[in-house]
């Protein structure tokens, strides 16, 4: 299985910040590179898709970079909205995995 | 647009058969390139794929459940379904139904909580 490494675990920012999330695979996933946003009690959103291709009606303040095993999401100026945990997922094969989630909250 | 909602028992013994049903609306579970799939999330903990079927009926699974799991496609009702055989406290998550048309998962389901205990 590929393994999925999220870093930090959690965060604490303010509106306006500029946050960035990483994500390690275990191995080459080429840019089989997808990034959900979940909120309490919510199913998971899907934000970027190939590493770094917006998912419509997202907002272009969510970019996404990387490719082989190091991936970025960056939120370039944190609004309230976007407290909430992201998730990573590698989709190069199965059995698909995710990281395990970075939790963003407010200083 | 497609839309998925899941049921089935909140509850269910240890030892027993855990059921659910997604029922798909907006597309049909037969056509298309579509990966009906099933994952789910332990209350606090991250995300498992649990596994899909394709629309052609090849399937696959996660190699931690293959031995208790199947997952099914019924046409005539526009529905897919799992089945997770002897359930333990382990099993005890929010399950998820989505599709996947590329690589990614959209939409997904609102999700429904399953508990395993007696």
């Amino acid at each position: 299985d590929i393994q999925m490494t999220q870093s930090p675990s959690s965060l604490s920012a303010s509106v306006g910040d500029r946050v960035t999330i990483t994500c390690r695979a275990s191995q080459s996933i080429n840019r089989y590179l997808n990034w959900y946003q979940q909120k309490p009690g919510k199913a998971p959103k899907v934000l970027i898709h190939a590493a770094s291709s917006l998912q419509s009606g997202v907002p272009s303040r969510f970019s996404g970079s990387g490719s082989g095993t190091d991936f970025t999401l960056t939120i370039s100026s944190l609004q309230p909205e976007d407290f909430a945990t992201y998730y990573c997922q590698q989709s190069y094969n199965t059995p698909i995995t995710f990281g395990q989630g970075t939790r963003l909250e407010s200083k | 647009q497609v839309q998925l909602q899941e049921s089935g028992p909140g509850l269910v013994k240890p030892s027993q058969t855990l059921s659910l049903t997604c029922t798909v609306s907006g597309a049909s579970v037969n056509s298309g390139d579509y990966y009906w799939t099933w994952i789910r999330q332990p209350p606090g903990k991250g995300l498992e794929w649990i596994g899909h079927i394709h629309y052609s009926d090849n399937f696959d699974y996660n190699p931690s459940l293959k031995s208790r799991l199947t997952i099914l496609k019924d046409t005539s009702k526009n529905q897919f379904s799992l089945k997770l055989t002897s359930v333990t406290a382990a099993d005890s998550a929010v399950y998820y139904c989505a599709t996947s048309y590329s690589s990614w998962f959209d939409p997904w389901g609102q999700g429904t909580l399953v508990t395993v205990s007696s």
